[in-house]
């Protein structure tokens, strides 16, 4: 399924650069998206929920949304090596597909000390 | 206190085997799901449930029978195991089939030998 695709990576930054990640998704009509972090061996821990066009800041998070374009991204400031992980985008489906909450393949991150 | 827990977090098992996976939520949600990630961190939804109801039921071989027998809970049960099938199994819930996000149990580590 290519609902949601984001940039495969691996994406490696250095401590106290700002992280970038992006997704694309093809349901124009969706209207919730989330941004998952995953650690090797662990579950996804949800880190940012967004549902208007614009940006949303939780800490050293930042969600951007651009449903004309199909876009959300996460920027992450200030990156720590805490940081380092695989970054899911969500998308909830809606019509036909209500109830879905697609994942796009993930982009993993390093930030290096 | 554990928000959706699923045992067992390990399962090594042969193939031709039967064996089931169990998940409780403790949140209160109307709405469960079960996803299988690959070996390639793919995460992709198999089956929801809301209410004790299917409400999703993707591409999955009929080898694959999940089971709510309330709310709260929701079981997998995977007859004539192959190699295949080999994954981690997430178990998750959200409070419906809305906009709202999911949580994820800790997984389930299968390997099928």
């Amino acid at each position: 399924q290519k609902e949601v695709e984001q940039n495969s990576g691996p994406l490696s930054v250095p401590e106290g650069a700002i992280a970038s990640l992006n997704c694309t998704y093809s349901d124009r009509g969706s209207q919730s998206f989330f941004w998952y972090r995953q650690y090797s061996g662990k579950s996804p821990e949800l880190i940012m929920s967004i549902y208007s066009n614009g940006d949303k800041e939780d800490g050293r998070f930042t969600a951007q949304l651009n449903k004309a374009s199909q876009y959300v991204s996460l920027l992450i400031r200030d990156s720590q090596p805490s940081d380092s992980a695989t970054y899911l985008c969500a998308v909830r489906g809606r019509g036909s597909t209500l109830g879905r909450l697609y994942f796009g393949r993930g982009t993993q991150l390093t930030v290096w000390p | 206190d554990t928000a959706v827990s699923q045992t067992p977090k390990y399962l090594v098992t042969q193939m031709g085997n039967d064996k089931s996976i169990k998940c409780e939520q403790n949140l209160g949600h109307d709405t469960m799901y079960w996803y299988k990630q690959d070996s390639k961190k793919f995460l992709k939804i198999m089956f929801s449930y809301n209410n004790k109801e299917l409400i999703i039921n993707e591409t999955v071989p009929n080898r694959f029978s999940p089971k709510s027998p309330d709310k709260a809970h929701l079981n997998l049960h995977i007859n004539s195991l192959e190699l295949g099938d080999s994954a981690v199994y997430f178990c998750a819930s959200s409070h419906d089939t809305g906009n709202t996000e999911a949580f994820f149990g800790q997984g389930t580590r299968l390997t099928v030998v």
